[in-house]
């Protein structure tokens, strides 16, 4: 079973500020996938990253895959309360595995 | 990406009882997927729904407790069977293709609870 660790498990921050989300693994994966889910929705999907040393962005959100395809990471800059919500990375293909997700709350 | 229905959005229930859950989707699909989040939680998946034959289900699941019907490319559903208060969670359902290195999407789930 490949296993998906991620880190930090609660993070409470000031708007304006940068933070950095972890998901790593001893297992080698084809592809990751970052989710974001709001309270009552469904996880919806941010990125895919496929290639190793892959850093994809979107508007003020980084993600890289590591060189080894074991590990990735999500970079927020300057976070704005609208990015509160439930990080959850995930991978695995069709046998898909989740993180434990992060729980993000951006204050004003 | 496919949009997907899932009903009843939230229910409450009586233990003892059975609740069915439905997914529908606006286009068909390869996969479907149902996952459990239990409160606080990150997703489990439960079990894939094989079009036409027996779901496979992943360790600590069984067809008896979580049977799962998938008549069709669009359609599926989820039962969750005699509920006890450990079933209080929120079931999703999500779609694929047949490339697995493509992600999931995903319903907005259904929030149950068990009293």
């Amino acid at each position: 079973t490949q296993l998906l660790e991620q880190s930090p498990q609660f993070l409470s921050i000031q708007e304006g500020e940068n933070l950095t989300v972890y998901c790593n693994s001893s297992s080698v994966f084809s592809s990751l996938q970052w989710y974001r889910q709001e309270p009552g929705e469904g996880p919806v999907l941010l990125v895919t990253v496929v290639t190793g040393g892959e850093v994809k962005k979107l508007k003020r959100l980084t993600f890289q895959f590591g060189d080894a395809r074991k590990d990735s990471s999500l970079h927020i800059t300057a976070a704005q309360p609208g990015d509160t919500g439930l990080y959850l990375c995930a991978g695995g293909g069709w046998d898909m595995r989740f993180g434990a997700g992060t729980r993000l709350t951006v204050k004003p | 990406s496919a949009v997907i229905s899932q009903k009843p959005s939230r229910d409450i229930c009586q233990r003892g009882t059975s609740l069915t859950i439905q997914c529908q989707v606006d286009s068909q699909v390869t996969m479907m997927f149902w996952y459990r989040q239990q409160p606080g939680q990150s997703l489990t998946l439960i079990a894939t729904a094989n079009q036409g034959s027996e779901a496979t289900y992943e360790s600590g699941f069984v067809i008896d407790k979580f049977p799962i019907s998938r008549p069709n490319l669009t359609f599926s559903t989820l039962t969750v069977s005699n509920m006890s208060p450990e079933d209080s969670s929120i079931y999703l359902c999500s779609v694929a293709t047949a490339d697995s290195n493509q992600p999931q999407h995903f319903g907005d789930g259904t929030r149950l609870s068990i009293l």
